[in-house]
């Protein structure tokens, strides 16, 4: 079993839907979850940081994190074309390295 | 201002060359990262440094060798590199590398080895 799972997609959603995207992890050492957006041969860009559990909103982005679960999320409200893009899930626990999912390529259709 | 500056963008060489790649980040960040990533594949570490000393070298081949001159600067020298070396070699800063930190990534320099 890896130690982050991400559905790779790609997904693709229309113009204006609630997008939703998902990492499992098994690691329960992990505190620390952040998402990352990256376009086409460019450098990962950081959406949502978050520290335990809980909820954080950012604009049209909302991080979720279920630790007992071992489930993350982010949902995209009103999705544009303009994020289309490949999602990234990372995750650490103190003293940790980074660990990333595979990623979900995302299109967002006009 | 939370910006990785990698340079440069592109780099095209020979498998007889060397070159180096360079990173800046002015956050105050003390910890550095050079992550390797290859097409539709998430990034892979490669080294980090903390507070300027190397802390982690993931079984990198020899023929890349790092260097951080200081707590701003990073550095990944290249040497007599093969063509499957070639892919996004992408820098990243945090403020520690322990704790509640997260990082920051430049946009990367992306390296064909012919």
């Amino acid at each position: 079993q890896k130690e982050v799972e991400q559905d790779p997609g790609p997904l693709s959603v229309p113009e204006g839907a609630i997008v939703s995207l998902n990492c499992t992890y098994s690691n329960s050492a992990f505190q620390y979850f952040m998402w990352y957006r990256q376009y086409s041969r460019k450098g990962p860009e950081l959406l949502m940081y978050t520290y335990s559990s809980g909820n954080k909103e950012d604009g049209r982005f909302t991080a979720q994190v279920d630790k007992s679960s071992k489930y993350i999320s982010l949902f995209i409200r009103d999705s544009q074309p303009s994020d289309s893009a490949t999602y990234l899930c990372a995750m650490k626990g103190y003293g940790q390295n980074f660990v990333f999912g595979p990623g979900t390529r995302l299109s967002v259709l006009p | 201002d939370t910006e990785v500056t990698q340079t440069p963008k592109h780099l095209v060489m020979g498998m007889t060359n060397k070159k180096s790649l360079k990173c800046e980040q002015h956050m105050g960040h003390r910890a550095m990262y050079w992550y390797k990533q290859k097409a539709k594949k998430p990034p892979e570490l490669m080294f980090v440094y903390s507070y300027e000393k190397l802390s982690i070298n993931e079984s990198v081949p020899s023929r890349f060798s790092p260097e951080c001159p200081n707590s701003s600067l990073l550095n990944l020298h290249l040497h007599a590199l093969q063509p499957e070396d070639s892919a996004l070699y992408l820098c990243a800063s945090s403020l520690r590398d322990r704790g509640s930190t997260e990082a920051f990534f430049g946009q990367g320099t992306r390296l064909t080895v012919v």
